[in-house]
């Protein structure tokens, strides 16, 4: 069964601190891993993709990584402003056999505070 | 740009009504899709459509109808709401099957 397992539930820094959020995933047959975004009350908003070949991809204080091999991403978060308070979601992409809009496999979220 | 925009943001319906919510894309993206959001789970796939003319049901479809009668717009019928529709629908827009979703800001909706 494809799943999505992201850890932890919730986690709390302060501000200026680093944190590590993590997501493993049992999907195939594997296409691409997606981290996600989301404000309250919005919608999720991406921050990287990564395909098979990739291991490492940033965007600006976000930086993602993937083992394919143990199926397993996480998301770091250098310098963490107030801003960065929100849900992270993890999603796994599998490819269609018969092709067409590929499966999108998505984890329950990381619900991240930042305090002052 | 708008982006993607859904109509309304809140909705409160009693059981057996029914209605459609919105969604309309400015991107010009062929795939569109939407997804109800429940506390503790990942999002969920109801119907989703490749092109306009071109719809397919995705994980939980039950109770929900979908039209894509042209490329901006992919609205989501309720035929008879139920409390179990109880959620936060997403739409969602991209420009390929490996593109990043760009979603809109959802429609809280609340069944009694």
């Amino acid at each position: 069964k494809n799943q999505v397992e992201q850890s932890p539930q919730s986690l709390i820094i302060l501000e200026g601190k680093n944190c590590t959020l993590q997501c493993n995933y049992t999907v195939s047959p594997f296409s691409n891993l997606r981290w996600y975004k989301q404000d309250t009350g919005r919608g999720p908003v991406s921050l990287t993709i990564m395909t098979f070949s990739e291991n490492t991809k940033s965007n600006g204080r976000y930086t993602a990584t993937l083992d394919a091999d143990t199926k397993q991403s996480s998301l770091h978060i250098t310098a963490s402003q107030l801003s960065d308070s929100a849900s992270y979601i993890c999603v796994v992409s599998a490819t269609r056999s018969s092709g067409g809009y590929n499966k999108l496999i998505f984890g329950a979220g990381t619900r991240l505070a930042v305090h002052p | 740009n708008a982006g993607v925009t859904q109509t309304p943001k809140f909705q409160v319906l009693k059981t057996g009504q029914s209605m459609t919510l919105q969604c309309a894309q400015d991107m010009n993206h062929e795939y569109m899709s939407w997804y109800r959001q429940d506390p503790g789970m990942g999002l969920r796939l109801i119907h989703y459509s490749v092109g306009a003319g071109i719809t397919d049901q995705g994980e939980v479809p039950n109770g929900y109808n979908v039209s894509r009668s042209t490329t901006e717009d992919f609205p989501l019928r309720l035929l008879s709401a139920a409390p179990s529709q109880t959620s936060v629908y997403f739409c969602a827009s991209s420009y390929s099957v490996v593109s990043p979703l760009h979603f809109g800001n959802g429609t809280r909706l609340t069944v009694t």
